[in-house]
């Protein structure tokens, strides 16, 4: 695709439910990223892929957090349990290769009530 | 991990003036470092990079100064329009861990 599509755009969900995030890169990106980005923060590191597996997940909070990307290309973030504190802009991002230029996605934007 | 400050978190400046914004490092194995625009709602923009084998890089109005000894890099834009109006964040990262580490941002504002 033209640029890193994210779906949904929004989601709002119950405290204690699960949720799935999806992401789209760029068409033959292989490195692919999740920040998670809190109101008037930066954007914080969570995991990274290279291809179909996580190279570096050490930015994941805890065991509830997960991702996938089984293809090596869509990648999806899964959230159990939700807490309100998991509420922030989900963010994907893409590159052509590790020392490629990072691309992100519009975000997906997470409302745990 | 590596640790990145940036300053101001808000900056107003005159249409036509210059804005400068300011970030430190930690790590001395950082040697990669974007800088980013994000409009209100928005995706981060790429606006421009550096790696360490270089001080200085420019494109058009925007350019970004490294200083390595230092551990500190900036961001200039010349000759400011309304649409710079923008949070913008710096980066780091290290060679074979390619996660970003970001500042806070600075929200810049543009005065007509």
């Amino acid at each position: 695709g033209a640029g890193v599509s994210q779906t949904p755009s929004n989601k709002v969900t119950e405290k204690g439910k699960y949720v799935e995030l999806r992401c789209d890169p760029i068409s033959g990106h292989t490195a692919l990223y999740w920040y998670r980005q809190s109101l008037g923060q930066g954007p914080e590191f969570l995991i990274y892929f290279q291809g179909t597996g996580a190279a570096d997940d050490s930015g994941l909070p805890n065991d509830r957090f997960f991702a996938v990307r089984p293809e090596g290309s869509v990648s999806t973030l899964k959230i159990q349990r939700t807490e309100r504190g998991d509420s922030a802009v989900y963010l994907c991002a893409s590159s052509l290769n590790p020392q490629g230029l990072t691309f992100f996605g519009q975000g997906t934007r997470l409302t745990v009530v | 991990g590596e640790n990145v400050e940036q300053h101001p978190s808000t900056l107003s400046v005159q249409e036509g003036d210059s804005a400068v914004i300011k970030c430190t490092y930690s790590d001395s194995a950082s040697n990669y470092f974007p800088w980013y625009k994000q409009e209100l709602g928005k995706r981060p923009q790429l606006i421009i990079d550096i790696r360490s084998n270089v001080g200085e890089k420019k494109d058009q109005r925007i350019a970004v100064t490294l200083n390595k000894t230092a551990k500190h890099f900036s961001l200039h834009i010349t000759e400011t329009q309304p649409e710079d109006s923008a949070v913008y964040f710096c980066a780091a990262s290290i060679h074979g861990n390619e996660k970003l580490t970001f500042g806070t941002g600075t929200r810049l504002t543009i005065i007509p």
